[in-house]
């Protein structure tokens, strides 16, 4: 079955330290998105992908780098300079041009300790 | 600025009442999309409304959207508890060959016995 696959779940990171969140999709979708999720605020567009090796800055891009080497992943680092990583990470994928919208990947929770 | 506005954020009703959810925008758009998300969970496709007066129904849900009026409502019939979750509504902008949605903040729904 196509799909998007985020891992890990959980992810738990200590002051200072880059995570890298995965992100695998088999739809053939030429697009990819990532997404910050916090209470209370929807969703905040980090980073997108339309191509592969080509990637743009979305809304909140500070403290967050990504690449796209592979048309099947779009992998999301935080760095330490994100000062407030702790929230819930989507994933997502469309045709280019998006035609009927985006299809998610589970999420991702990281939390700092 | 673009804006999408959802009304209401929160909503509490009794199973079995009927209840519209409305989501407002700012800009010229002719597509628009629902979606739902379950605590901890990612986003599911709800509806997807691709014209003027598109009208879907799934169930006890219904959307419809008014591109002149810039108006989306997710009408909600005789509403049983599984129908618990937080709507997305988002706006497709077009620029050239790019798309990409603005999302409104969210509607978290609780349907009460």
């Amino acid at each position: 079955d196509g799909g998007i696959t985020q891992s890990p779940k959980y992810l738990f990171r200590k002051e200072g330290q880059n995570v890298t969140l995965s992100c695998e999709q088999n739809l053939n979708h030429d697009a990819m998105y990532w997404y910050r999720q916090d209470p209370g605020q929807g969703l905040r567009l980090i980073y997108y992908s339309q191509i592969v090796n080509d990637f743009q800055k979305g809304d909140i891009a500070e403290g967050y780098s990504v690449s796209r080497e592979k048309k099947e992943s779009f992998p999301l680092t935080v760095t330490s300079a994100q000062k407030n990583p702790t929230a819930f990470y989507l994933c997502a994928s469309s045709p280019y041009p998006m035609a009927y919208g985006y299809t998610f990947g589970s999420g991702t929770r990281l939390t700092v300790v | 600025e673009l804006k999408v506005e959802q009304n209401p954020l929160f909503l509490s009703m009794q199973e079995g009442k009927n209840y519209t959810i409305y989501c407002n925008y700012s800009t010229t758009s002719d597509r628009l999309y629902w979606y739902r998300q379950d605590p901890g969970k990612s986003l599911e496709s709800l509806f997807v409304l691709l014209s003027n007066g598109a009208v879907k129904q799934e169930g006890r849900l219904m959307a419809s959207l008014d591109t002149k009026a810039r108006l989306s409502t997710l009408h909600i019939t005789a509403a049983v508890h599984d129908l618990s979750a937080t709507y997305f509504c988002a706006v497709d902008i077009s620029a050239g060959n790019n798309r990409k949605l603005i999302w409104g903040l969210g509607t978290s729904l609780a349907v009460n016995p």
